[in-house]
């Protein structure tokens, strides 16, 4: 499995831009990129994923460089409820099984 | 739509007591299905992965044992807890052959 780095803790204004970044040197040609967060006492909720394009839905963007050996998530304009930890993940399209890292603890302050 | 039911919000068990935590995913059929843990202040830890009835993944040797008796139900168990199982298990699912994975609102397990 390819193995992901990310920051342990990051600060963001609520209001501005979060620009998560993640660290995926070792991806194979076949690995998604899958990003998840975790709100405190919950369970995770997926946010996004991509291959090699960038993508975008409601909740955030997804960036990924033309090497594909990182990405960033992006959430446009961060609330108080983004507060959480954020989860980048990398796994084989058709991989059933979903490891979770460290991830980045992301707190928005007012 | 599909929904994902996880019962009880939250268990207190003596040692040495028997554990039965149920999943039940509604509105899909033959998804994956997934045990985790999560100690308190410790990340999300993968203990069971199912991809289809009687088919039962261990990631990590321990006192828990799970079950997939029919297609959407999961099962985790164990014969005698021990203090070390407290923590926060949560049950999730995905379609086959994707990692875009749905979780229950967790069971919070204090051994005591």
């Amino acid at each position: 499995d390819a193995k992901t780095t990310q920051p342990t803790s990051m600060d963001c204004a609520e209001g501005r831009a979060a620009n998560l970044p993640c660290n995926h040197s070792t991806i194979s040609g076949n690995e998604y990129v899958y990003w998840y967060r975790q709100i405190h006492s919950q369970g995770p909720q997926y946010i996004i994923h991509g291959l090699k394009n960038n993508e975008t839905n409601e909740m955030a963007s997804l960036i990924i460089t033309e090497d594909r050996k990182s990405s960033t998530l992006i959430l446009p304009h961060a609330t108080l409820r983004d507060t959480a930890v954020y989860y980048c993940i990398v796994n084989p399209g058709g991989y059933n099984k979903l490891i979770f890292g460290a991830g980045t603890r992301l707190a928005v302050h007012p | 739509s599909q929904t994902i039911h996880q019962w009880p919000a939250t268990l207190v068990q003596p040692v040495g007591s028997p554990l039965s935590l149920e999943c039940t995913v509604e509105g899909t059929s033959n998804p994956n299905l997934y045990w985790y843990r999560q100690a308190a202040g410790r990340g999300l830890q993968l203990l069971f992965y199912s991809v289809g009835i009687g088919q039962i993944s261990s990631e990590v040797p321990q006192n828990l044992s799970a079950s997939r008796p029919q297609d959407r139900q999961f099962i985790l168990s164990s014969k005698k807890l021990l203090l070390s199982d407290s923590g926060f298990y949560l049950c999730a699912w995905s379609p086959r052959q994707s990692t875009e994975a749905f979780f229950g609102q967790g069971t919070r397990l204090t051994v005591v």
